[in-house]
């Protein structure tokens, strides 16, 4: 199973929203509503910020927010700060009864 | 809250066997399926395997043919082991849950990643 498509990095400036894509195919992302975000800052472990497409764990900014249009999925910041500078991955459930993750996106906050 | 702390020994020789122990705190080992995940340096993440308190395991196929999940929840760790290993299996291992759910019949896991541990860099290398 090949990893999901993110584009490898996007900017965005202070207070401008941003949206980072993850691509898969049938059998994973456009087949199942299990697709979750992860944080993750330098030297740190991953942190979920979304899961089920479009649910936010307790604790996570409403800032943050996901979506599903077929094959694609997305997650959107809005009011950019400077300590969403980080790397995100997508991940999806498949069909073959595992998770796949995405290649990653590092978000700059110029 | 629960708490993952990874152990074991940072540097491993090529073809020999890596082990890691995850130290489970401040949870129900029921209420989890209990998963391993790597990061190789400057790369992203690859899911490794899963299991259940009850014994049952989920393994990525492309690993599946090296890589043993077990659980001792008399101790709350759950354990890897991965033999065979080459310098493509240097990388950062994280231990993570799954929430676990019930649907009147039986538990399955639910398919993201809630509670992680800090990870720990296992270099394999002669």
């Amino acid at each position: 199973q090949s990893a999901l498509t993110q584009p490898a990095s996007v900017s965005g400036s202070p207070g401008q929203s941003i949206t980072i894509s993850c691509t898969g195919t049938s059998s994973d992302v456009g087949g199942y509503k299990f697709v979750s975000w992860y944080q993750q800052h330098p030297g740190k472990a991953p942190k979920l910020m979304i899961y089920d497409v479009s649910n936010r764990p307790s604790g996570v900014s409403n800032r943050f927010s996901g979506s599903k249009s077929g094959n694609t999925a997305s997650l959107t910041i809005s009011g950019l700060q400077a300590e969403d500078e980080a790397a995100y991955y997508c991940s999806s459930y498949t069909s073959t009864n595992y998770v796949v993750f995405g290649g990653g996106t590092k978000l700059t906050v110029l | 809250q629960v708490q993952l702390q990874e152990s074991g020994p940072g540097l491993v020789k090529p073809s020999e066997t890596l082990s890691l122990t995850c130290t489970v705190s401040g949870g129900s080992m029921s209420s989890y399926y209990w998963s391993w995940i790597r990061q190789p340096p400057g790369k992203g993440l690859e899911w490794i395997a899963y299991i259940y308190y009850s014994g049952s395991t989920n393994y990525n196929p492309s690993l599946k043919s090296r890589v043993t999940i077990s659980a001792d929840t008399s101790k709350h760790q759950f354990s890897l082991k991965m033999s065979s290993v080459t310098a493509a299996d240097t990388a950062v291992y994280y231990c993570a849950t799954l929430p676990a759910s019930y649907d009147g019949s039986a538990y399955y896991s639910e398919h993201y990643f809630d509670y992680w541990g800090q990870g720990t860099l296992v270099t394999v290398s002669s």
